[in-house]
């Protein structure tokens, strides 16, 4: 079955524009996550989502929103770009988000802020 | 922080057992260890995950010790493109989605 699936998957924006990253999970899950992943901060957690409530949440500013279709497809938004928003940014899904539950990544987004 | 200590970089022969150590000392009765590699600029690879019982896949074997304190993740014949950079998590229910990623070791097999 399919994985994962991240678009789009290189994008360079303007410092001070937004972007808008979309995830489609694996059939069947309903957890998605996102996580941005920087040379410096390594991988960490941006939020999570079930059933198109928002659960966790990492410790990030506002600009990082994000939101979950009925169809448990996951969008995150980030506004008012800065340089530093420069990353990889990574979608996972699992069933449940429970512990026991395996928790697959996808290839993620790369996002270049100029 | 993460819950989990490794040791940042590792070699394995390639056609060797590449065993891969972590400590989680503070690990709690109903959190599991997970294992992921990330090879360059691609996302995350599940690797496999265990509670306490020795774990074993297509992948790779997970050895979690009695006390559960640490565990060992074993490819069995490691390849060139096991190079990567590889993660032990400790996750439990009331990290509701959130794997918290530490520095990984980095295993490099040589030919």
């Amino acid at each position: 079955k399919a994985g994962v699936t991240q678009t789009p998957r290189y994008l360079i924006k303007t410092r001070g524009q937004q972007v808008t990253l979309s995830c489609s999970p694996i059939s069947g899950h309903r957890s998605v996550s996102w996580y941005q992943q920087t040379p410096g901060q390594g991988l960490q957690f941006l939020f999570e989502y079930f059933s198109e409530t928002q659960r966790n949440k990492g410790n990030f500013p506002g600009r990082f929103s994000g939101r979950q279709f009925s169809n448990s497809r996951s969008e995150m938004n980030v506004s008012t770009l800065e340089l530093g928003d420069s990353a990889l940014y990574l979608c996972a899904s699992s069933q449940e988000g429970t512990s026991g539950n395996t928790i697959y990544f996808g290839e993620g987004s790369w996002l270049t802020v100029v | 922080d993460a819950k989990t200590t490794q040791p940042p970089s590792m070699d394995c022969a390639e056609g060797r057992a590449a065993n891969l150590p972590c400590n989680h000392s503070t690990i709690s009765g109903n959190e599991y260890v997970y294992w992921y590699r990330q090879i360059h600029s691609q996302g995350p690879q599940y690797i496999i995950h265990g509670l306490k019982n020795n774990e074993t896949n297509e992948m790779a074997s997970l050895i979690i010790t009695e006390d559960r304190k640490s565990s060992t993740l074993i490819l069995p014949h490691a390849t060139l493109r096991d190079t990567a950079v590889y993660y032990c998590i400790v996750y439990g229910s009331s990290n509701t989605g959130k794997l918290i990623f530490g520095q990984g070791t980095t295993l490099q097999v040589k030919p």
